[in-house]
């Protein structure tokens, strides 16, 4: 049983370019959350997908948006990156009736 | 809303002694507990959680937290540590389902477990 996956692992941009970042979740999983996780820092939770909406969203700018698929599966974009924007982000995937999150194992995101 | 407090940036110890990571929350609900262990260039794994019941809870390799009410704590300790135990230590609570706040967990900025031989 594959967990959760994410992908690319690692992604260099250069300031105002745009992303996107791919999780797949835990087979059985139909929630998606994305965390970005700066240098030193613990993560931050940006939003959370359910049935193919937004259902939560943390203090993030609108230059983050998302998206779920029928599969369950998630990206999240970022436009008009900036240098802070540079951090690891995490996607966790979770039952909608369980408590617990399977995190994948981050993609780097360097903006130079 | 929620906070966690991580009282201890980094902790060195030697191999075999032991340890306590200490995690403070803050809430006007009630939360579930976890502490996540992120290992160099890795995700998050999940070590052990506190839902309900017993107080104290163990995971399977020796590592062991109690919920305190009224301190609000969540210290995680394990009685002899290991060279593999060194990693960052992420301290986390999520609302219990109810509130407006039941998809996500807050964490604390980690603590760093440095072991030497």
């Amino acid at each position: 049983d594959a967990g959760v996956t994410q992908s690319p692992t690692h992604l260099i941009k250069t300031r105002g370019q745009q992303v996107t970042l791919r999780c797949s979740p835990k087979s059985g999983h139909d929630t998606v959350s994305w965390y970005q996780q700066a240098l030193g820092q613990g993560p931050q939770f940006i939003f959370q997908y359910y049935e193919e909406e937004e259902r939560q969203r943390g203090n993030f700018p609108d230059r983050f948006s998302g998206h779920q698929f029928p599969n369950y599966s998630s990206e999240l974009n970022v436009n008009a990156l900036l240098l802070g924007d540079s951090a690891l982000y995490l996607c966790a995937s979770s039952s909608g009736t369980a408590n617990e999150q399977f995190f994948g194992p981050g993609t780097r995101l360097t903006v130079l | 809303a929620q906070s966690v407090t991580q009282l201890d940036s980094q902790v060195p110890v030697f191999e075999e002694a032991p340890v306590e990571l200490r995690c403070n929350y803050s809430s006007s609900v009630s939360v579930y507990l976890f502490w996540y262990v992120q290992y160099p260039n890795q995700g998050l794994q999940l070590l052990l959680k506190y839902l309900s019941g017993s107080t104290l809870v163990e995971s399977i390799n020796g590592f062991e937290a109690e919920f305190n009410k009224s301190q609000t704590s969540f210290h995680l300790r394990k009685p002899s540590v290991h060279i593999s135990d060194t990693a960052e230590y992420f301290c986390a609570v999520r609302p219990l389902r109810g509130s407006s706040n039941t998809g996500k967990l807050i964490f604390g900025q980690g603590t760093t477990l440095q072991v030497k031989p």
